[in-house]
């Protein structure tokens, strides 16, 4: 399974976007990038995957550098319901299993 | 009901205890995990099911058990136990695709073993 590594905290004022970033050098042709995120007490919820193109959606942006060896998961106005660990995640086509590192754990300060 | 329902929330259990965690999924998916989390650890993948059959044992002991009845219901059974095996586990699911399917997660079952 290919590595990611993510600062293991972070913290962003509320209301203020948020930049997470992930190094993902090993990275394959194949490979999507995947981020989940854990809120306290409950399981990793979906946030955003891509593989190639930048990404938005209702939770969040995800861009993917030009050489795919980095990505950024940007929340645009972080709320305090955004206080969570965010992982990082690599996932190829040939259907490999959904592997967790230690993620970064975010703090949003009101 | 909808997504990834799991029971019991809470269960405290000696080590000469038998119990099963259940999970049971309503989306419709035909894949089924179940992972652990331990204090402070990242999450573990241990069992994962597709099309009803175990397609993936991380060596995980033989006192968990998994047992994956049809493609909505997914257990682990649990016997003798150790306190090391205190943990967060977490069943999930997901529609197998190539490589950008999403896990669907439960809430959890929280084990305590004494």
């Amino acid at each position: 399974d290919a590595k990611t590594t993510q600062p293991n905290s972070m913290e962003s004022n509320e209301e203020e976007p948020v930049h997470l970033p992930c190094n993902h050098s090993t990275i394959s042709g194949t490979d999507y990038i995947h981020w989940y995120r854990q809120l306290p007490s409950q399981g990793p919820e979906y946030v955003i995957h891509g593989l190639t193109s930048n990404v938005n959606n209702r939770m969040a942006s995800l861009a993917i550098a030009e050489d795919r060896k980095s990505s950024t998961l940007i929340l645009h106005r972080a709320t305090l319901r955004d206080a969570a660990v965010y992982y990082c995640i690599l996932r190829d086509d040939t259907g490999n299993q959904f592997y967790f590192g230690t993620g970064t754990s975010l703090t949003v300060i009101p | 009901e909808t997504g990834v329902t799991q029971t019991p929330r809470h269960l405290v259990m000696g080590m000469t205890n038998k119990k099963s965690l259940k999970c049971e999924q309503h989306l419709g998916h035909n894949a089924m995990y179940w992972y652990k989390q331990s204090a402070k650890k990242p999450l573990e993948l241990m069992f994962v099911y597709s099309l009803e059959e175990r397609v993936e044992n991380n060596s995980v002991p033989s006192r968990f058990s998994p047992e994956c009845p049809n493609s909505s219901h997914l257990f682990l059974h649990l016997h003798t136990l150790q306190p090391e095996d205190s943990a967060l586990y977490l069943c999930a699911s997901s529609q197998v695709s190539r490589g950008y399917e999403k896990l669907f997660f439960g809430s959890g079952t929280q084990l305590s073993v004494l």
